[in-house]
């Protein structure tokens, strides 16, 4: 167990519609990632945030957005779903914003149907 | 471009023998660099990381790992493989702004008895 919780662990829902993941980062760490994990392109960085700031940006479409609250938790909301936005998400958190370890949390699958 | 490659998309080792997993990585400077697995509906969990120092670094679970910078390599070792070890394996380095971790496609590792 990393530490890190996310919820939900599985999602369904329809094309066009728009979903929340939750994460929350492990006792101390000021840093969320969030990561797509699909069977073409990968695991792919999304975003990061440090301290309730936007500290960087991925490969996240314009559809995605995130932010992280006063605790630390972040939520990463995606619409205007597609069947290609399928995926398993996860969110990993660091204690500092540059080069640590990331510590990951279980993911949570969305099938977009 | 940044980049890390795992040549082998898929292994075979017998319960018992040694394994040997390759990470190439493409880098203006040393990276930061961590082998990551990720057991089947599971997260990813760190099994060890290099910053600097001592290129030979142990890990969990009884895997270590050898950072070659003339090679430009950083493989994952284990000398007797278990069956549990069957899972996907994931080496990453840090993008060079420190924000974020590039991860190769992965390996998969079978273990027959």
């Amino acid at each position: 167990d990393s530490g890190v919780t996310q919820t939900p662990k599985h999602l369904i829902t329809a094309t066009g519609q728009r979903v929340t993941l939750r994460c929350s980062p492990r006792s101390g760490d000021l840093s969320v990632y969030w990561y797509q994990q699909s069977l073409d392109q990968g695991l792919q960085f999304l975003i990061q945030y440090y301290n309730g700031e936007e500290r960087a940006k991925g490969n996240i479409l314009e559809r995605f957005s995130a932010q992280q609250f006063p605790d630390l938790h972040s939520e990463l909301n995606l619409s205007s779903l597609e069947l290609g936005d399928s995926a398993l998400y996860f969110c990993a958190s660091s204690p500092s914003g540059r080069s640590d370890e990331q510590y990951f949390g279980p993911g949570t699958r969305l099938t977009v149907t | 471009a940044q980049s890390v490659t795992q040549p082998d998309i898929h292994i075979t080792v017998s319960e018992g023998a040694s394994l040997e997993l390759r990470c190439n990585y493409s880098y203006g400077a040393t990276p930061y660099l961590f082998w990551y697995v990720q057991s089947p509906g599971q997260g990813l969990q760190l099994l060890l990381k290099y910053f600097s120092g001592d290129t030979l670094v142990q890990g969990i679970k009884g895997f270590e790992a050898e950072f070659k910078r003339s090679q430009s390599s950083f493989n994952l070792r284990k000398p007797s493989v278990h069956w549990s070890d069957a899972a996907e394996y994931f080496c990453a380095a840090n993008n060079q702004a420190g924000t974020a971790l590039i991860f190769g496609k992965g390996t998969t590792l079978s273990v027959s008895s």
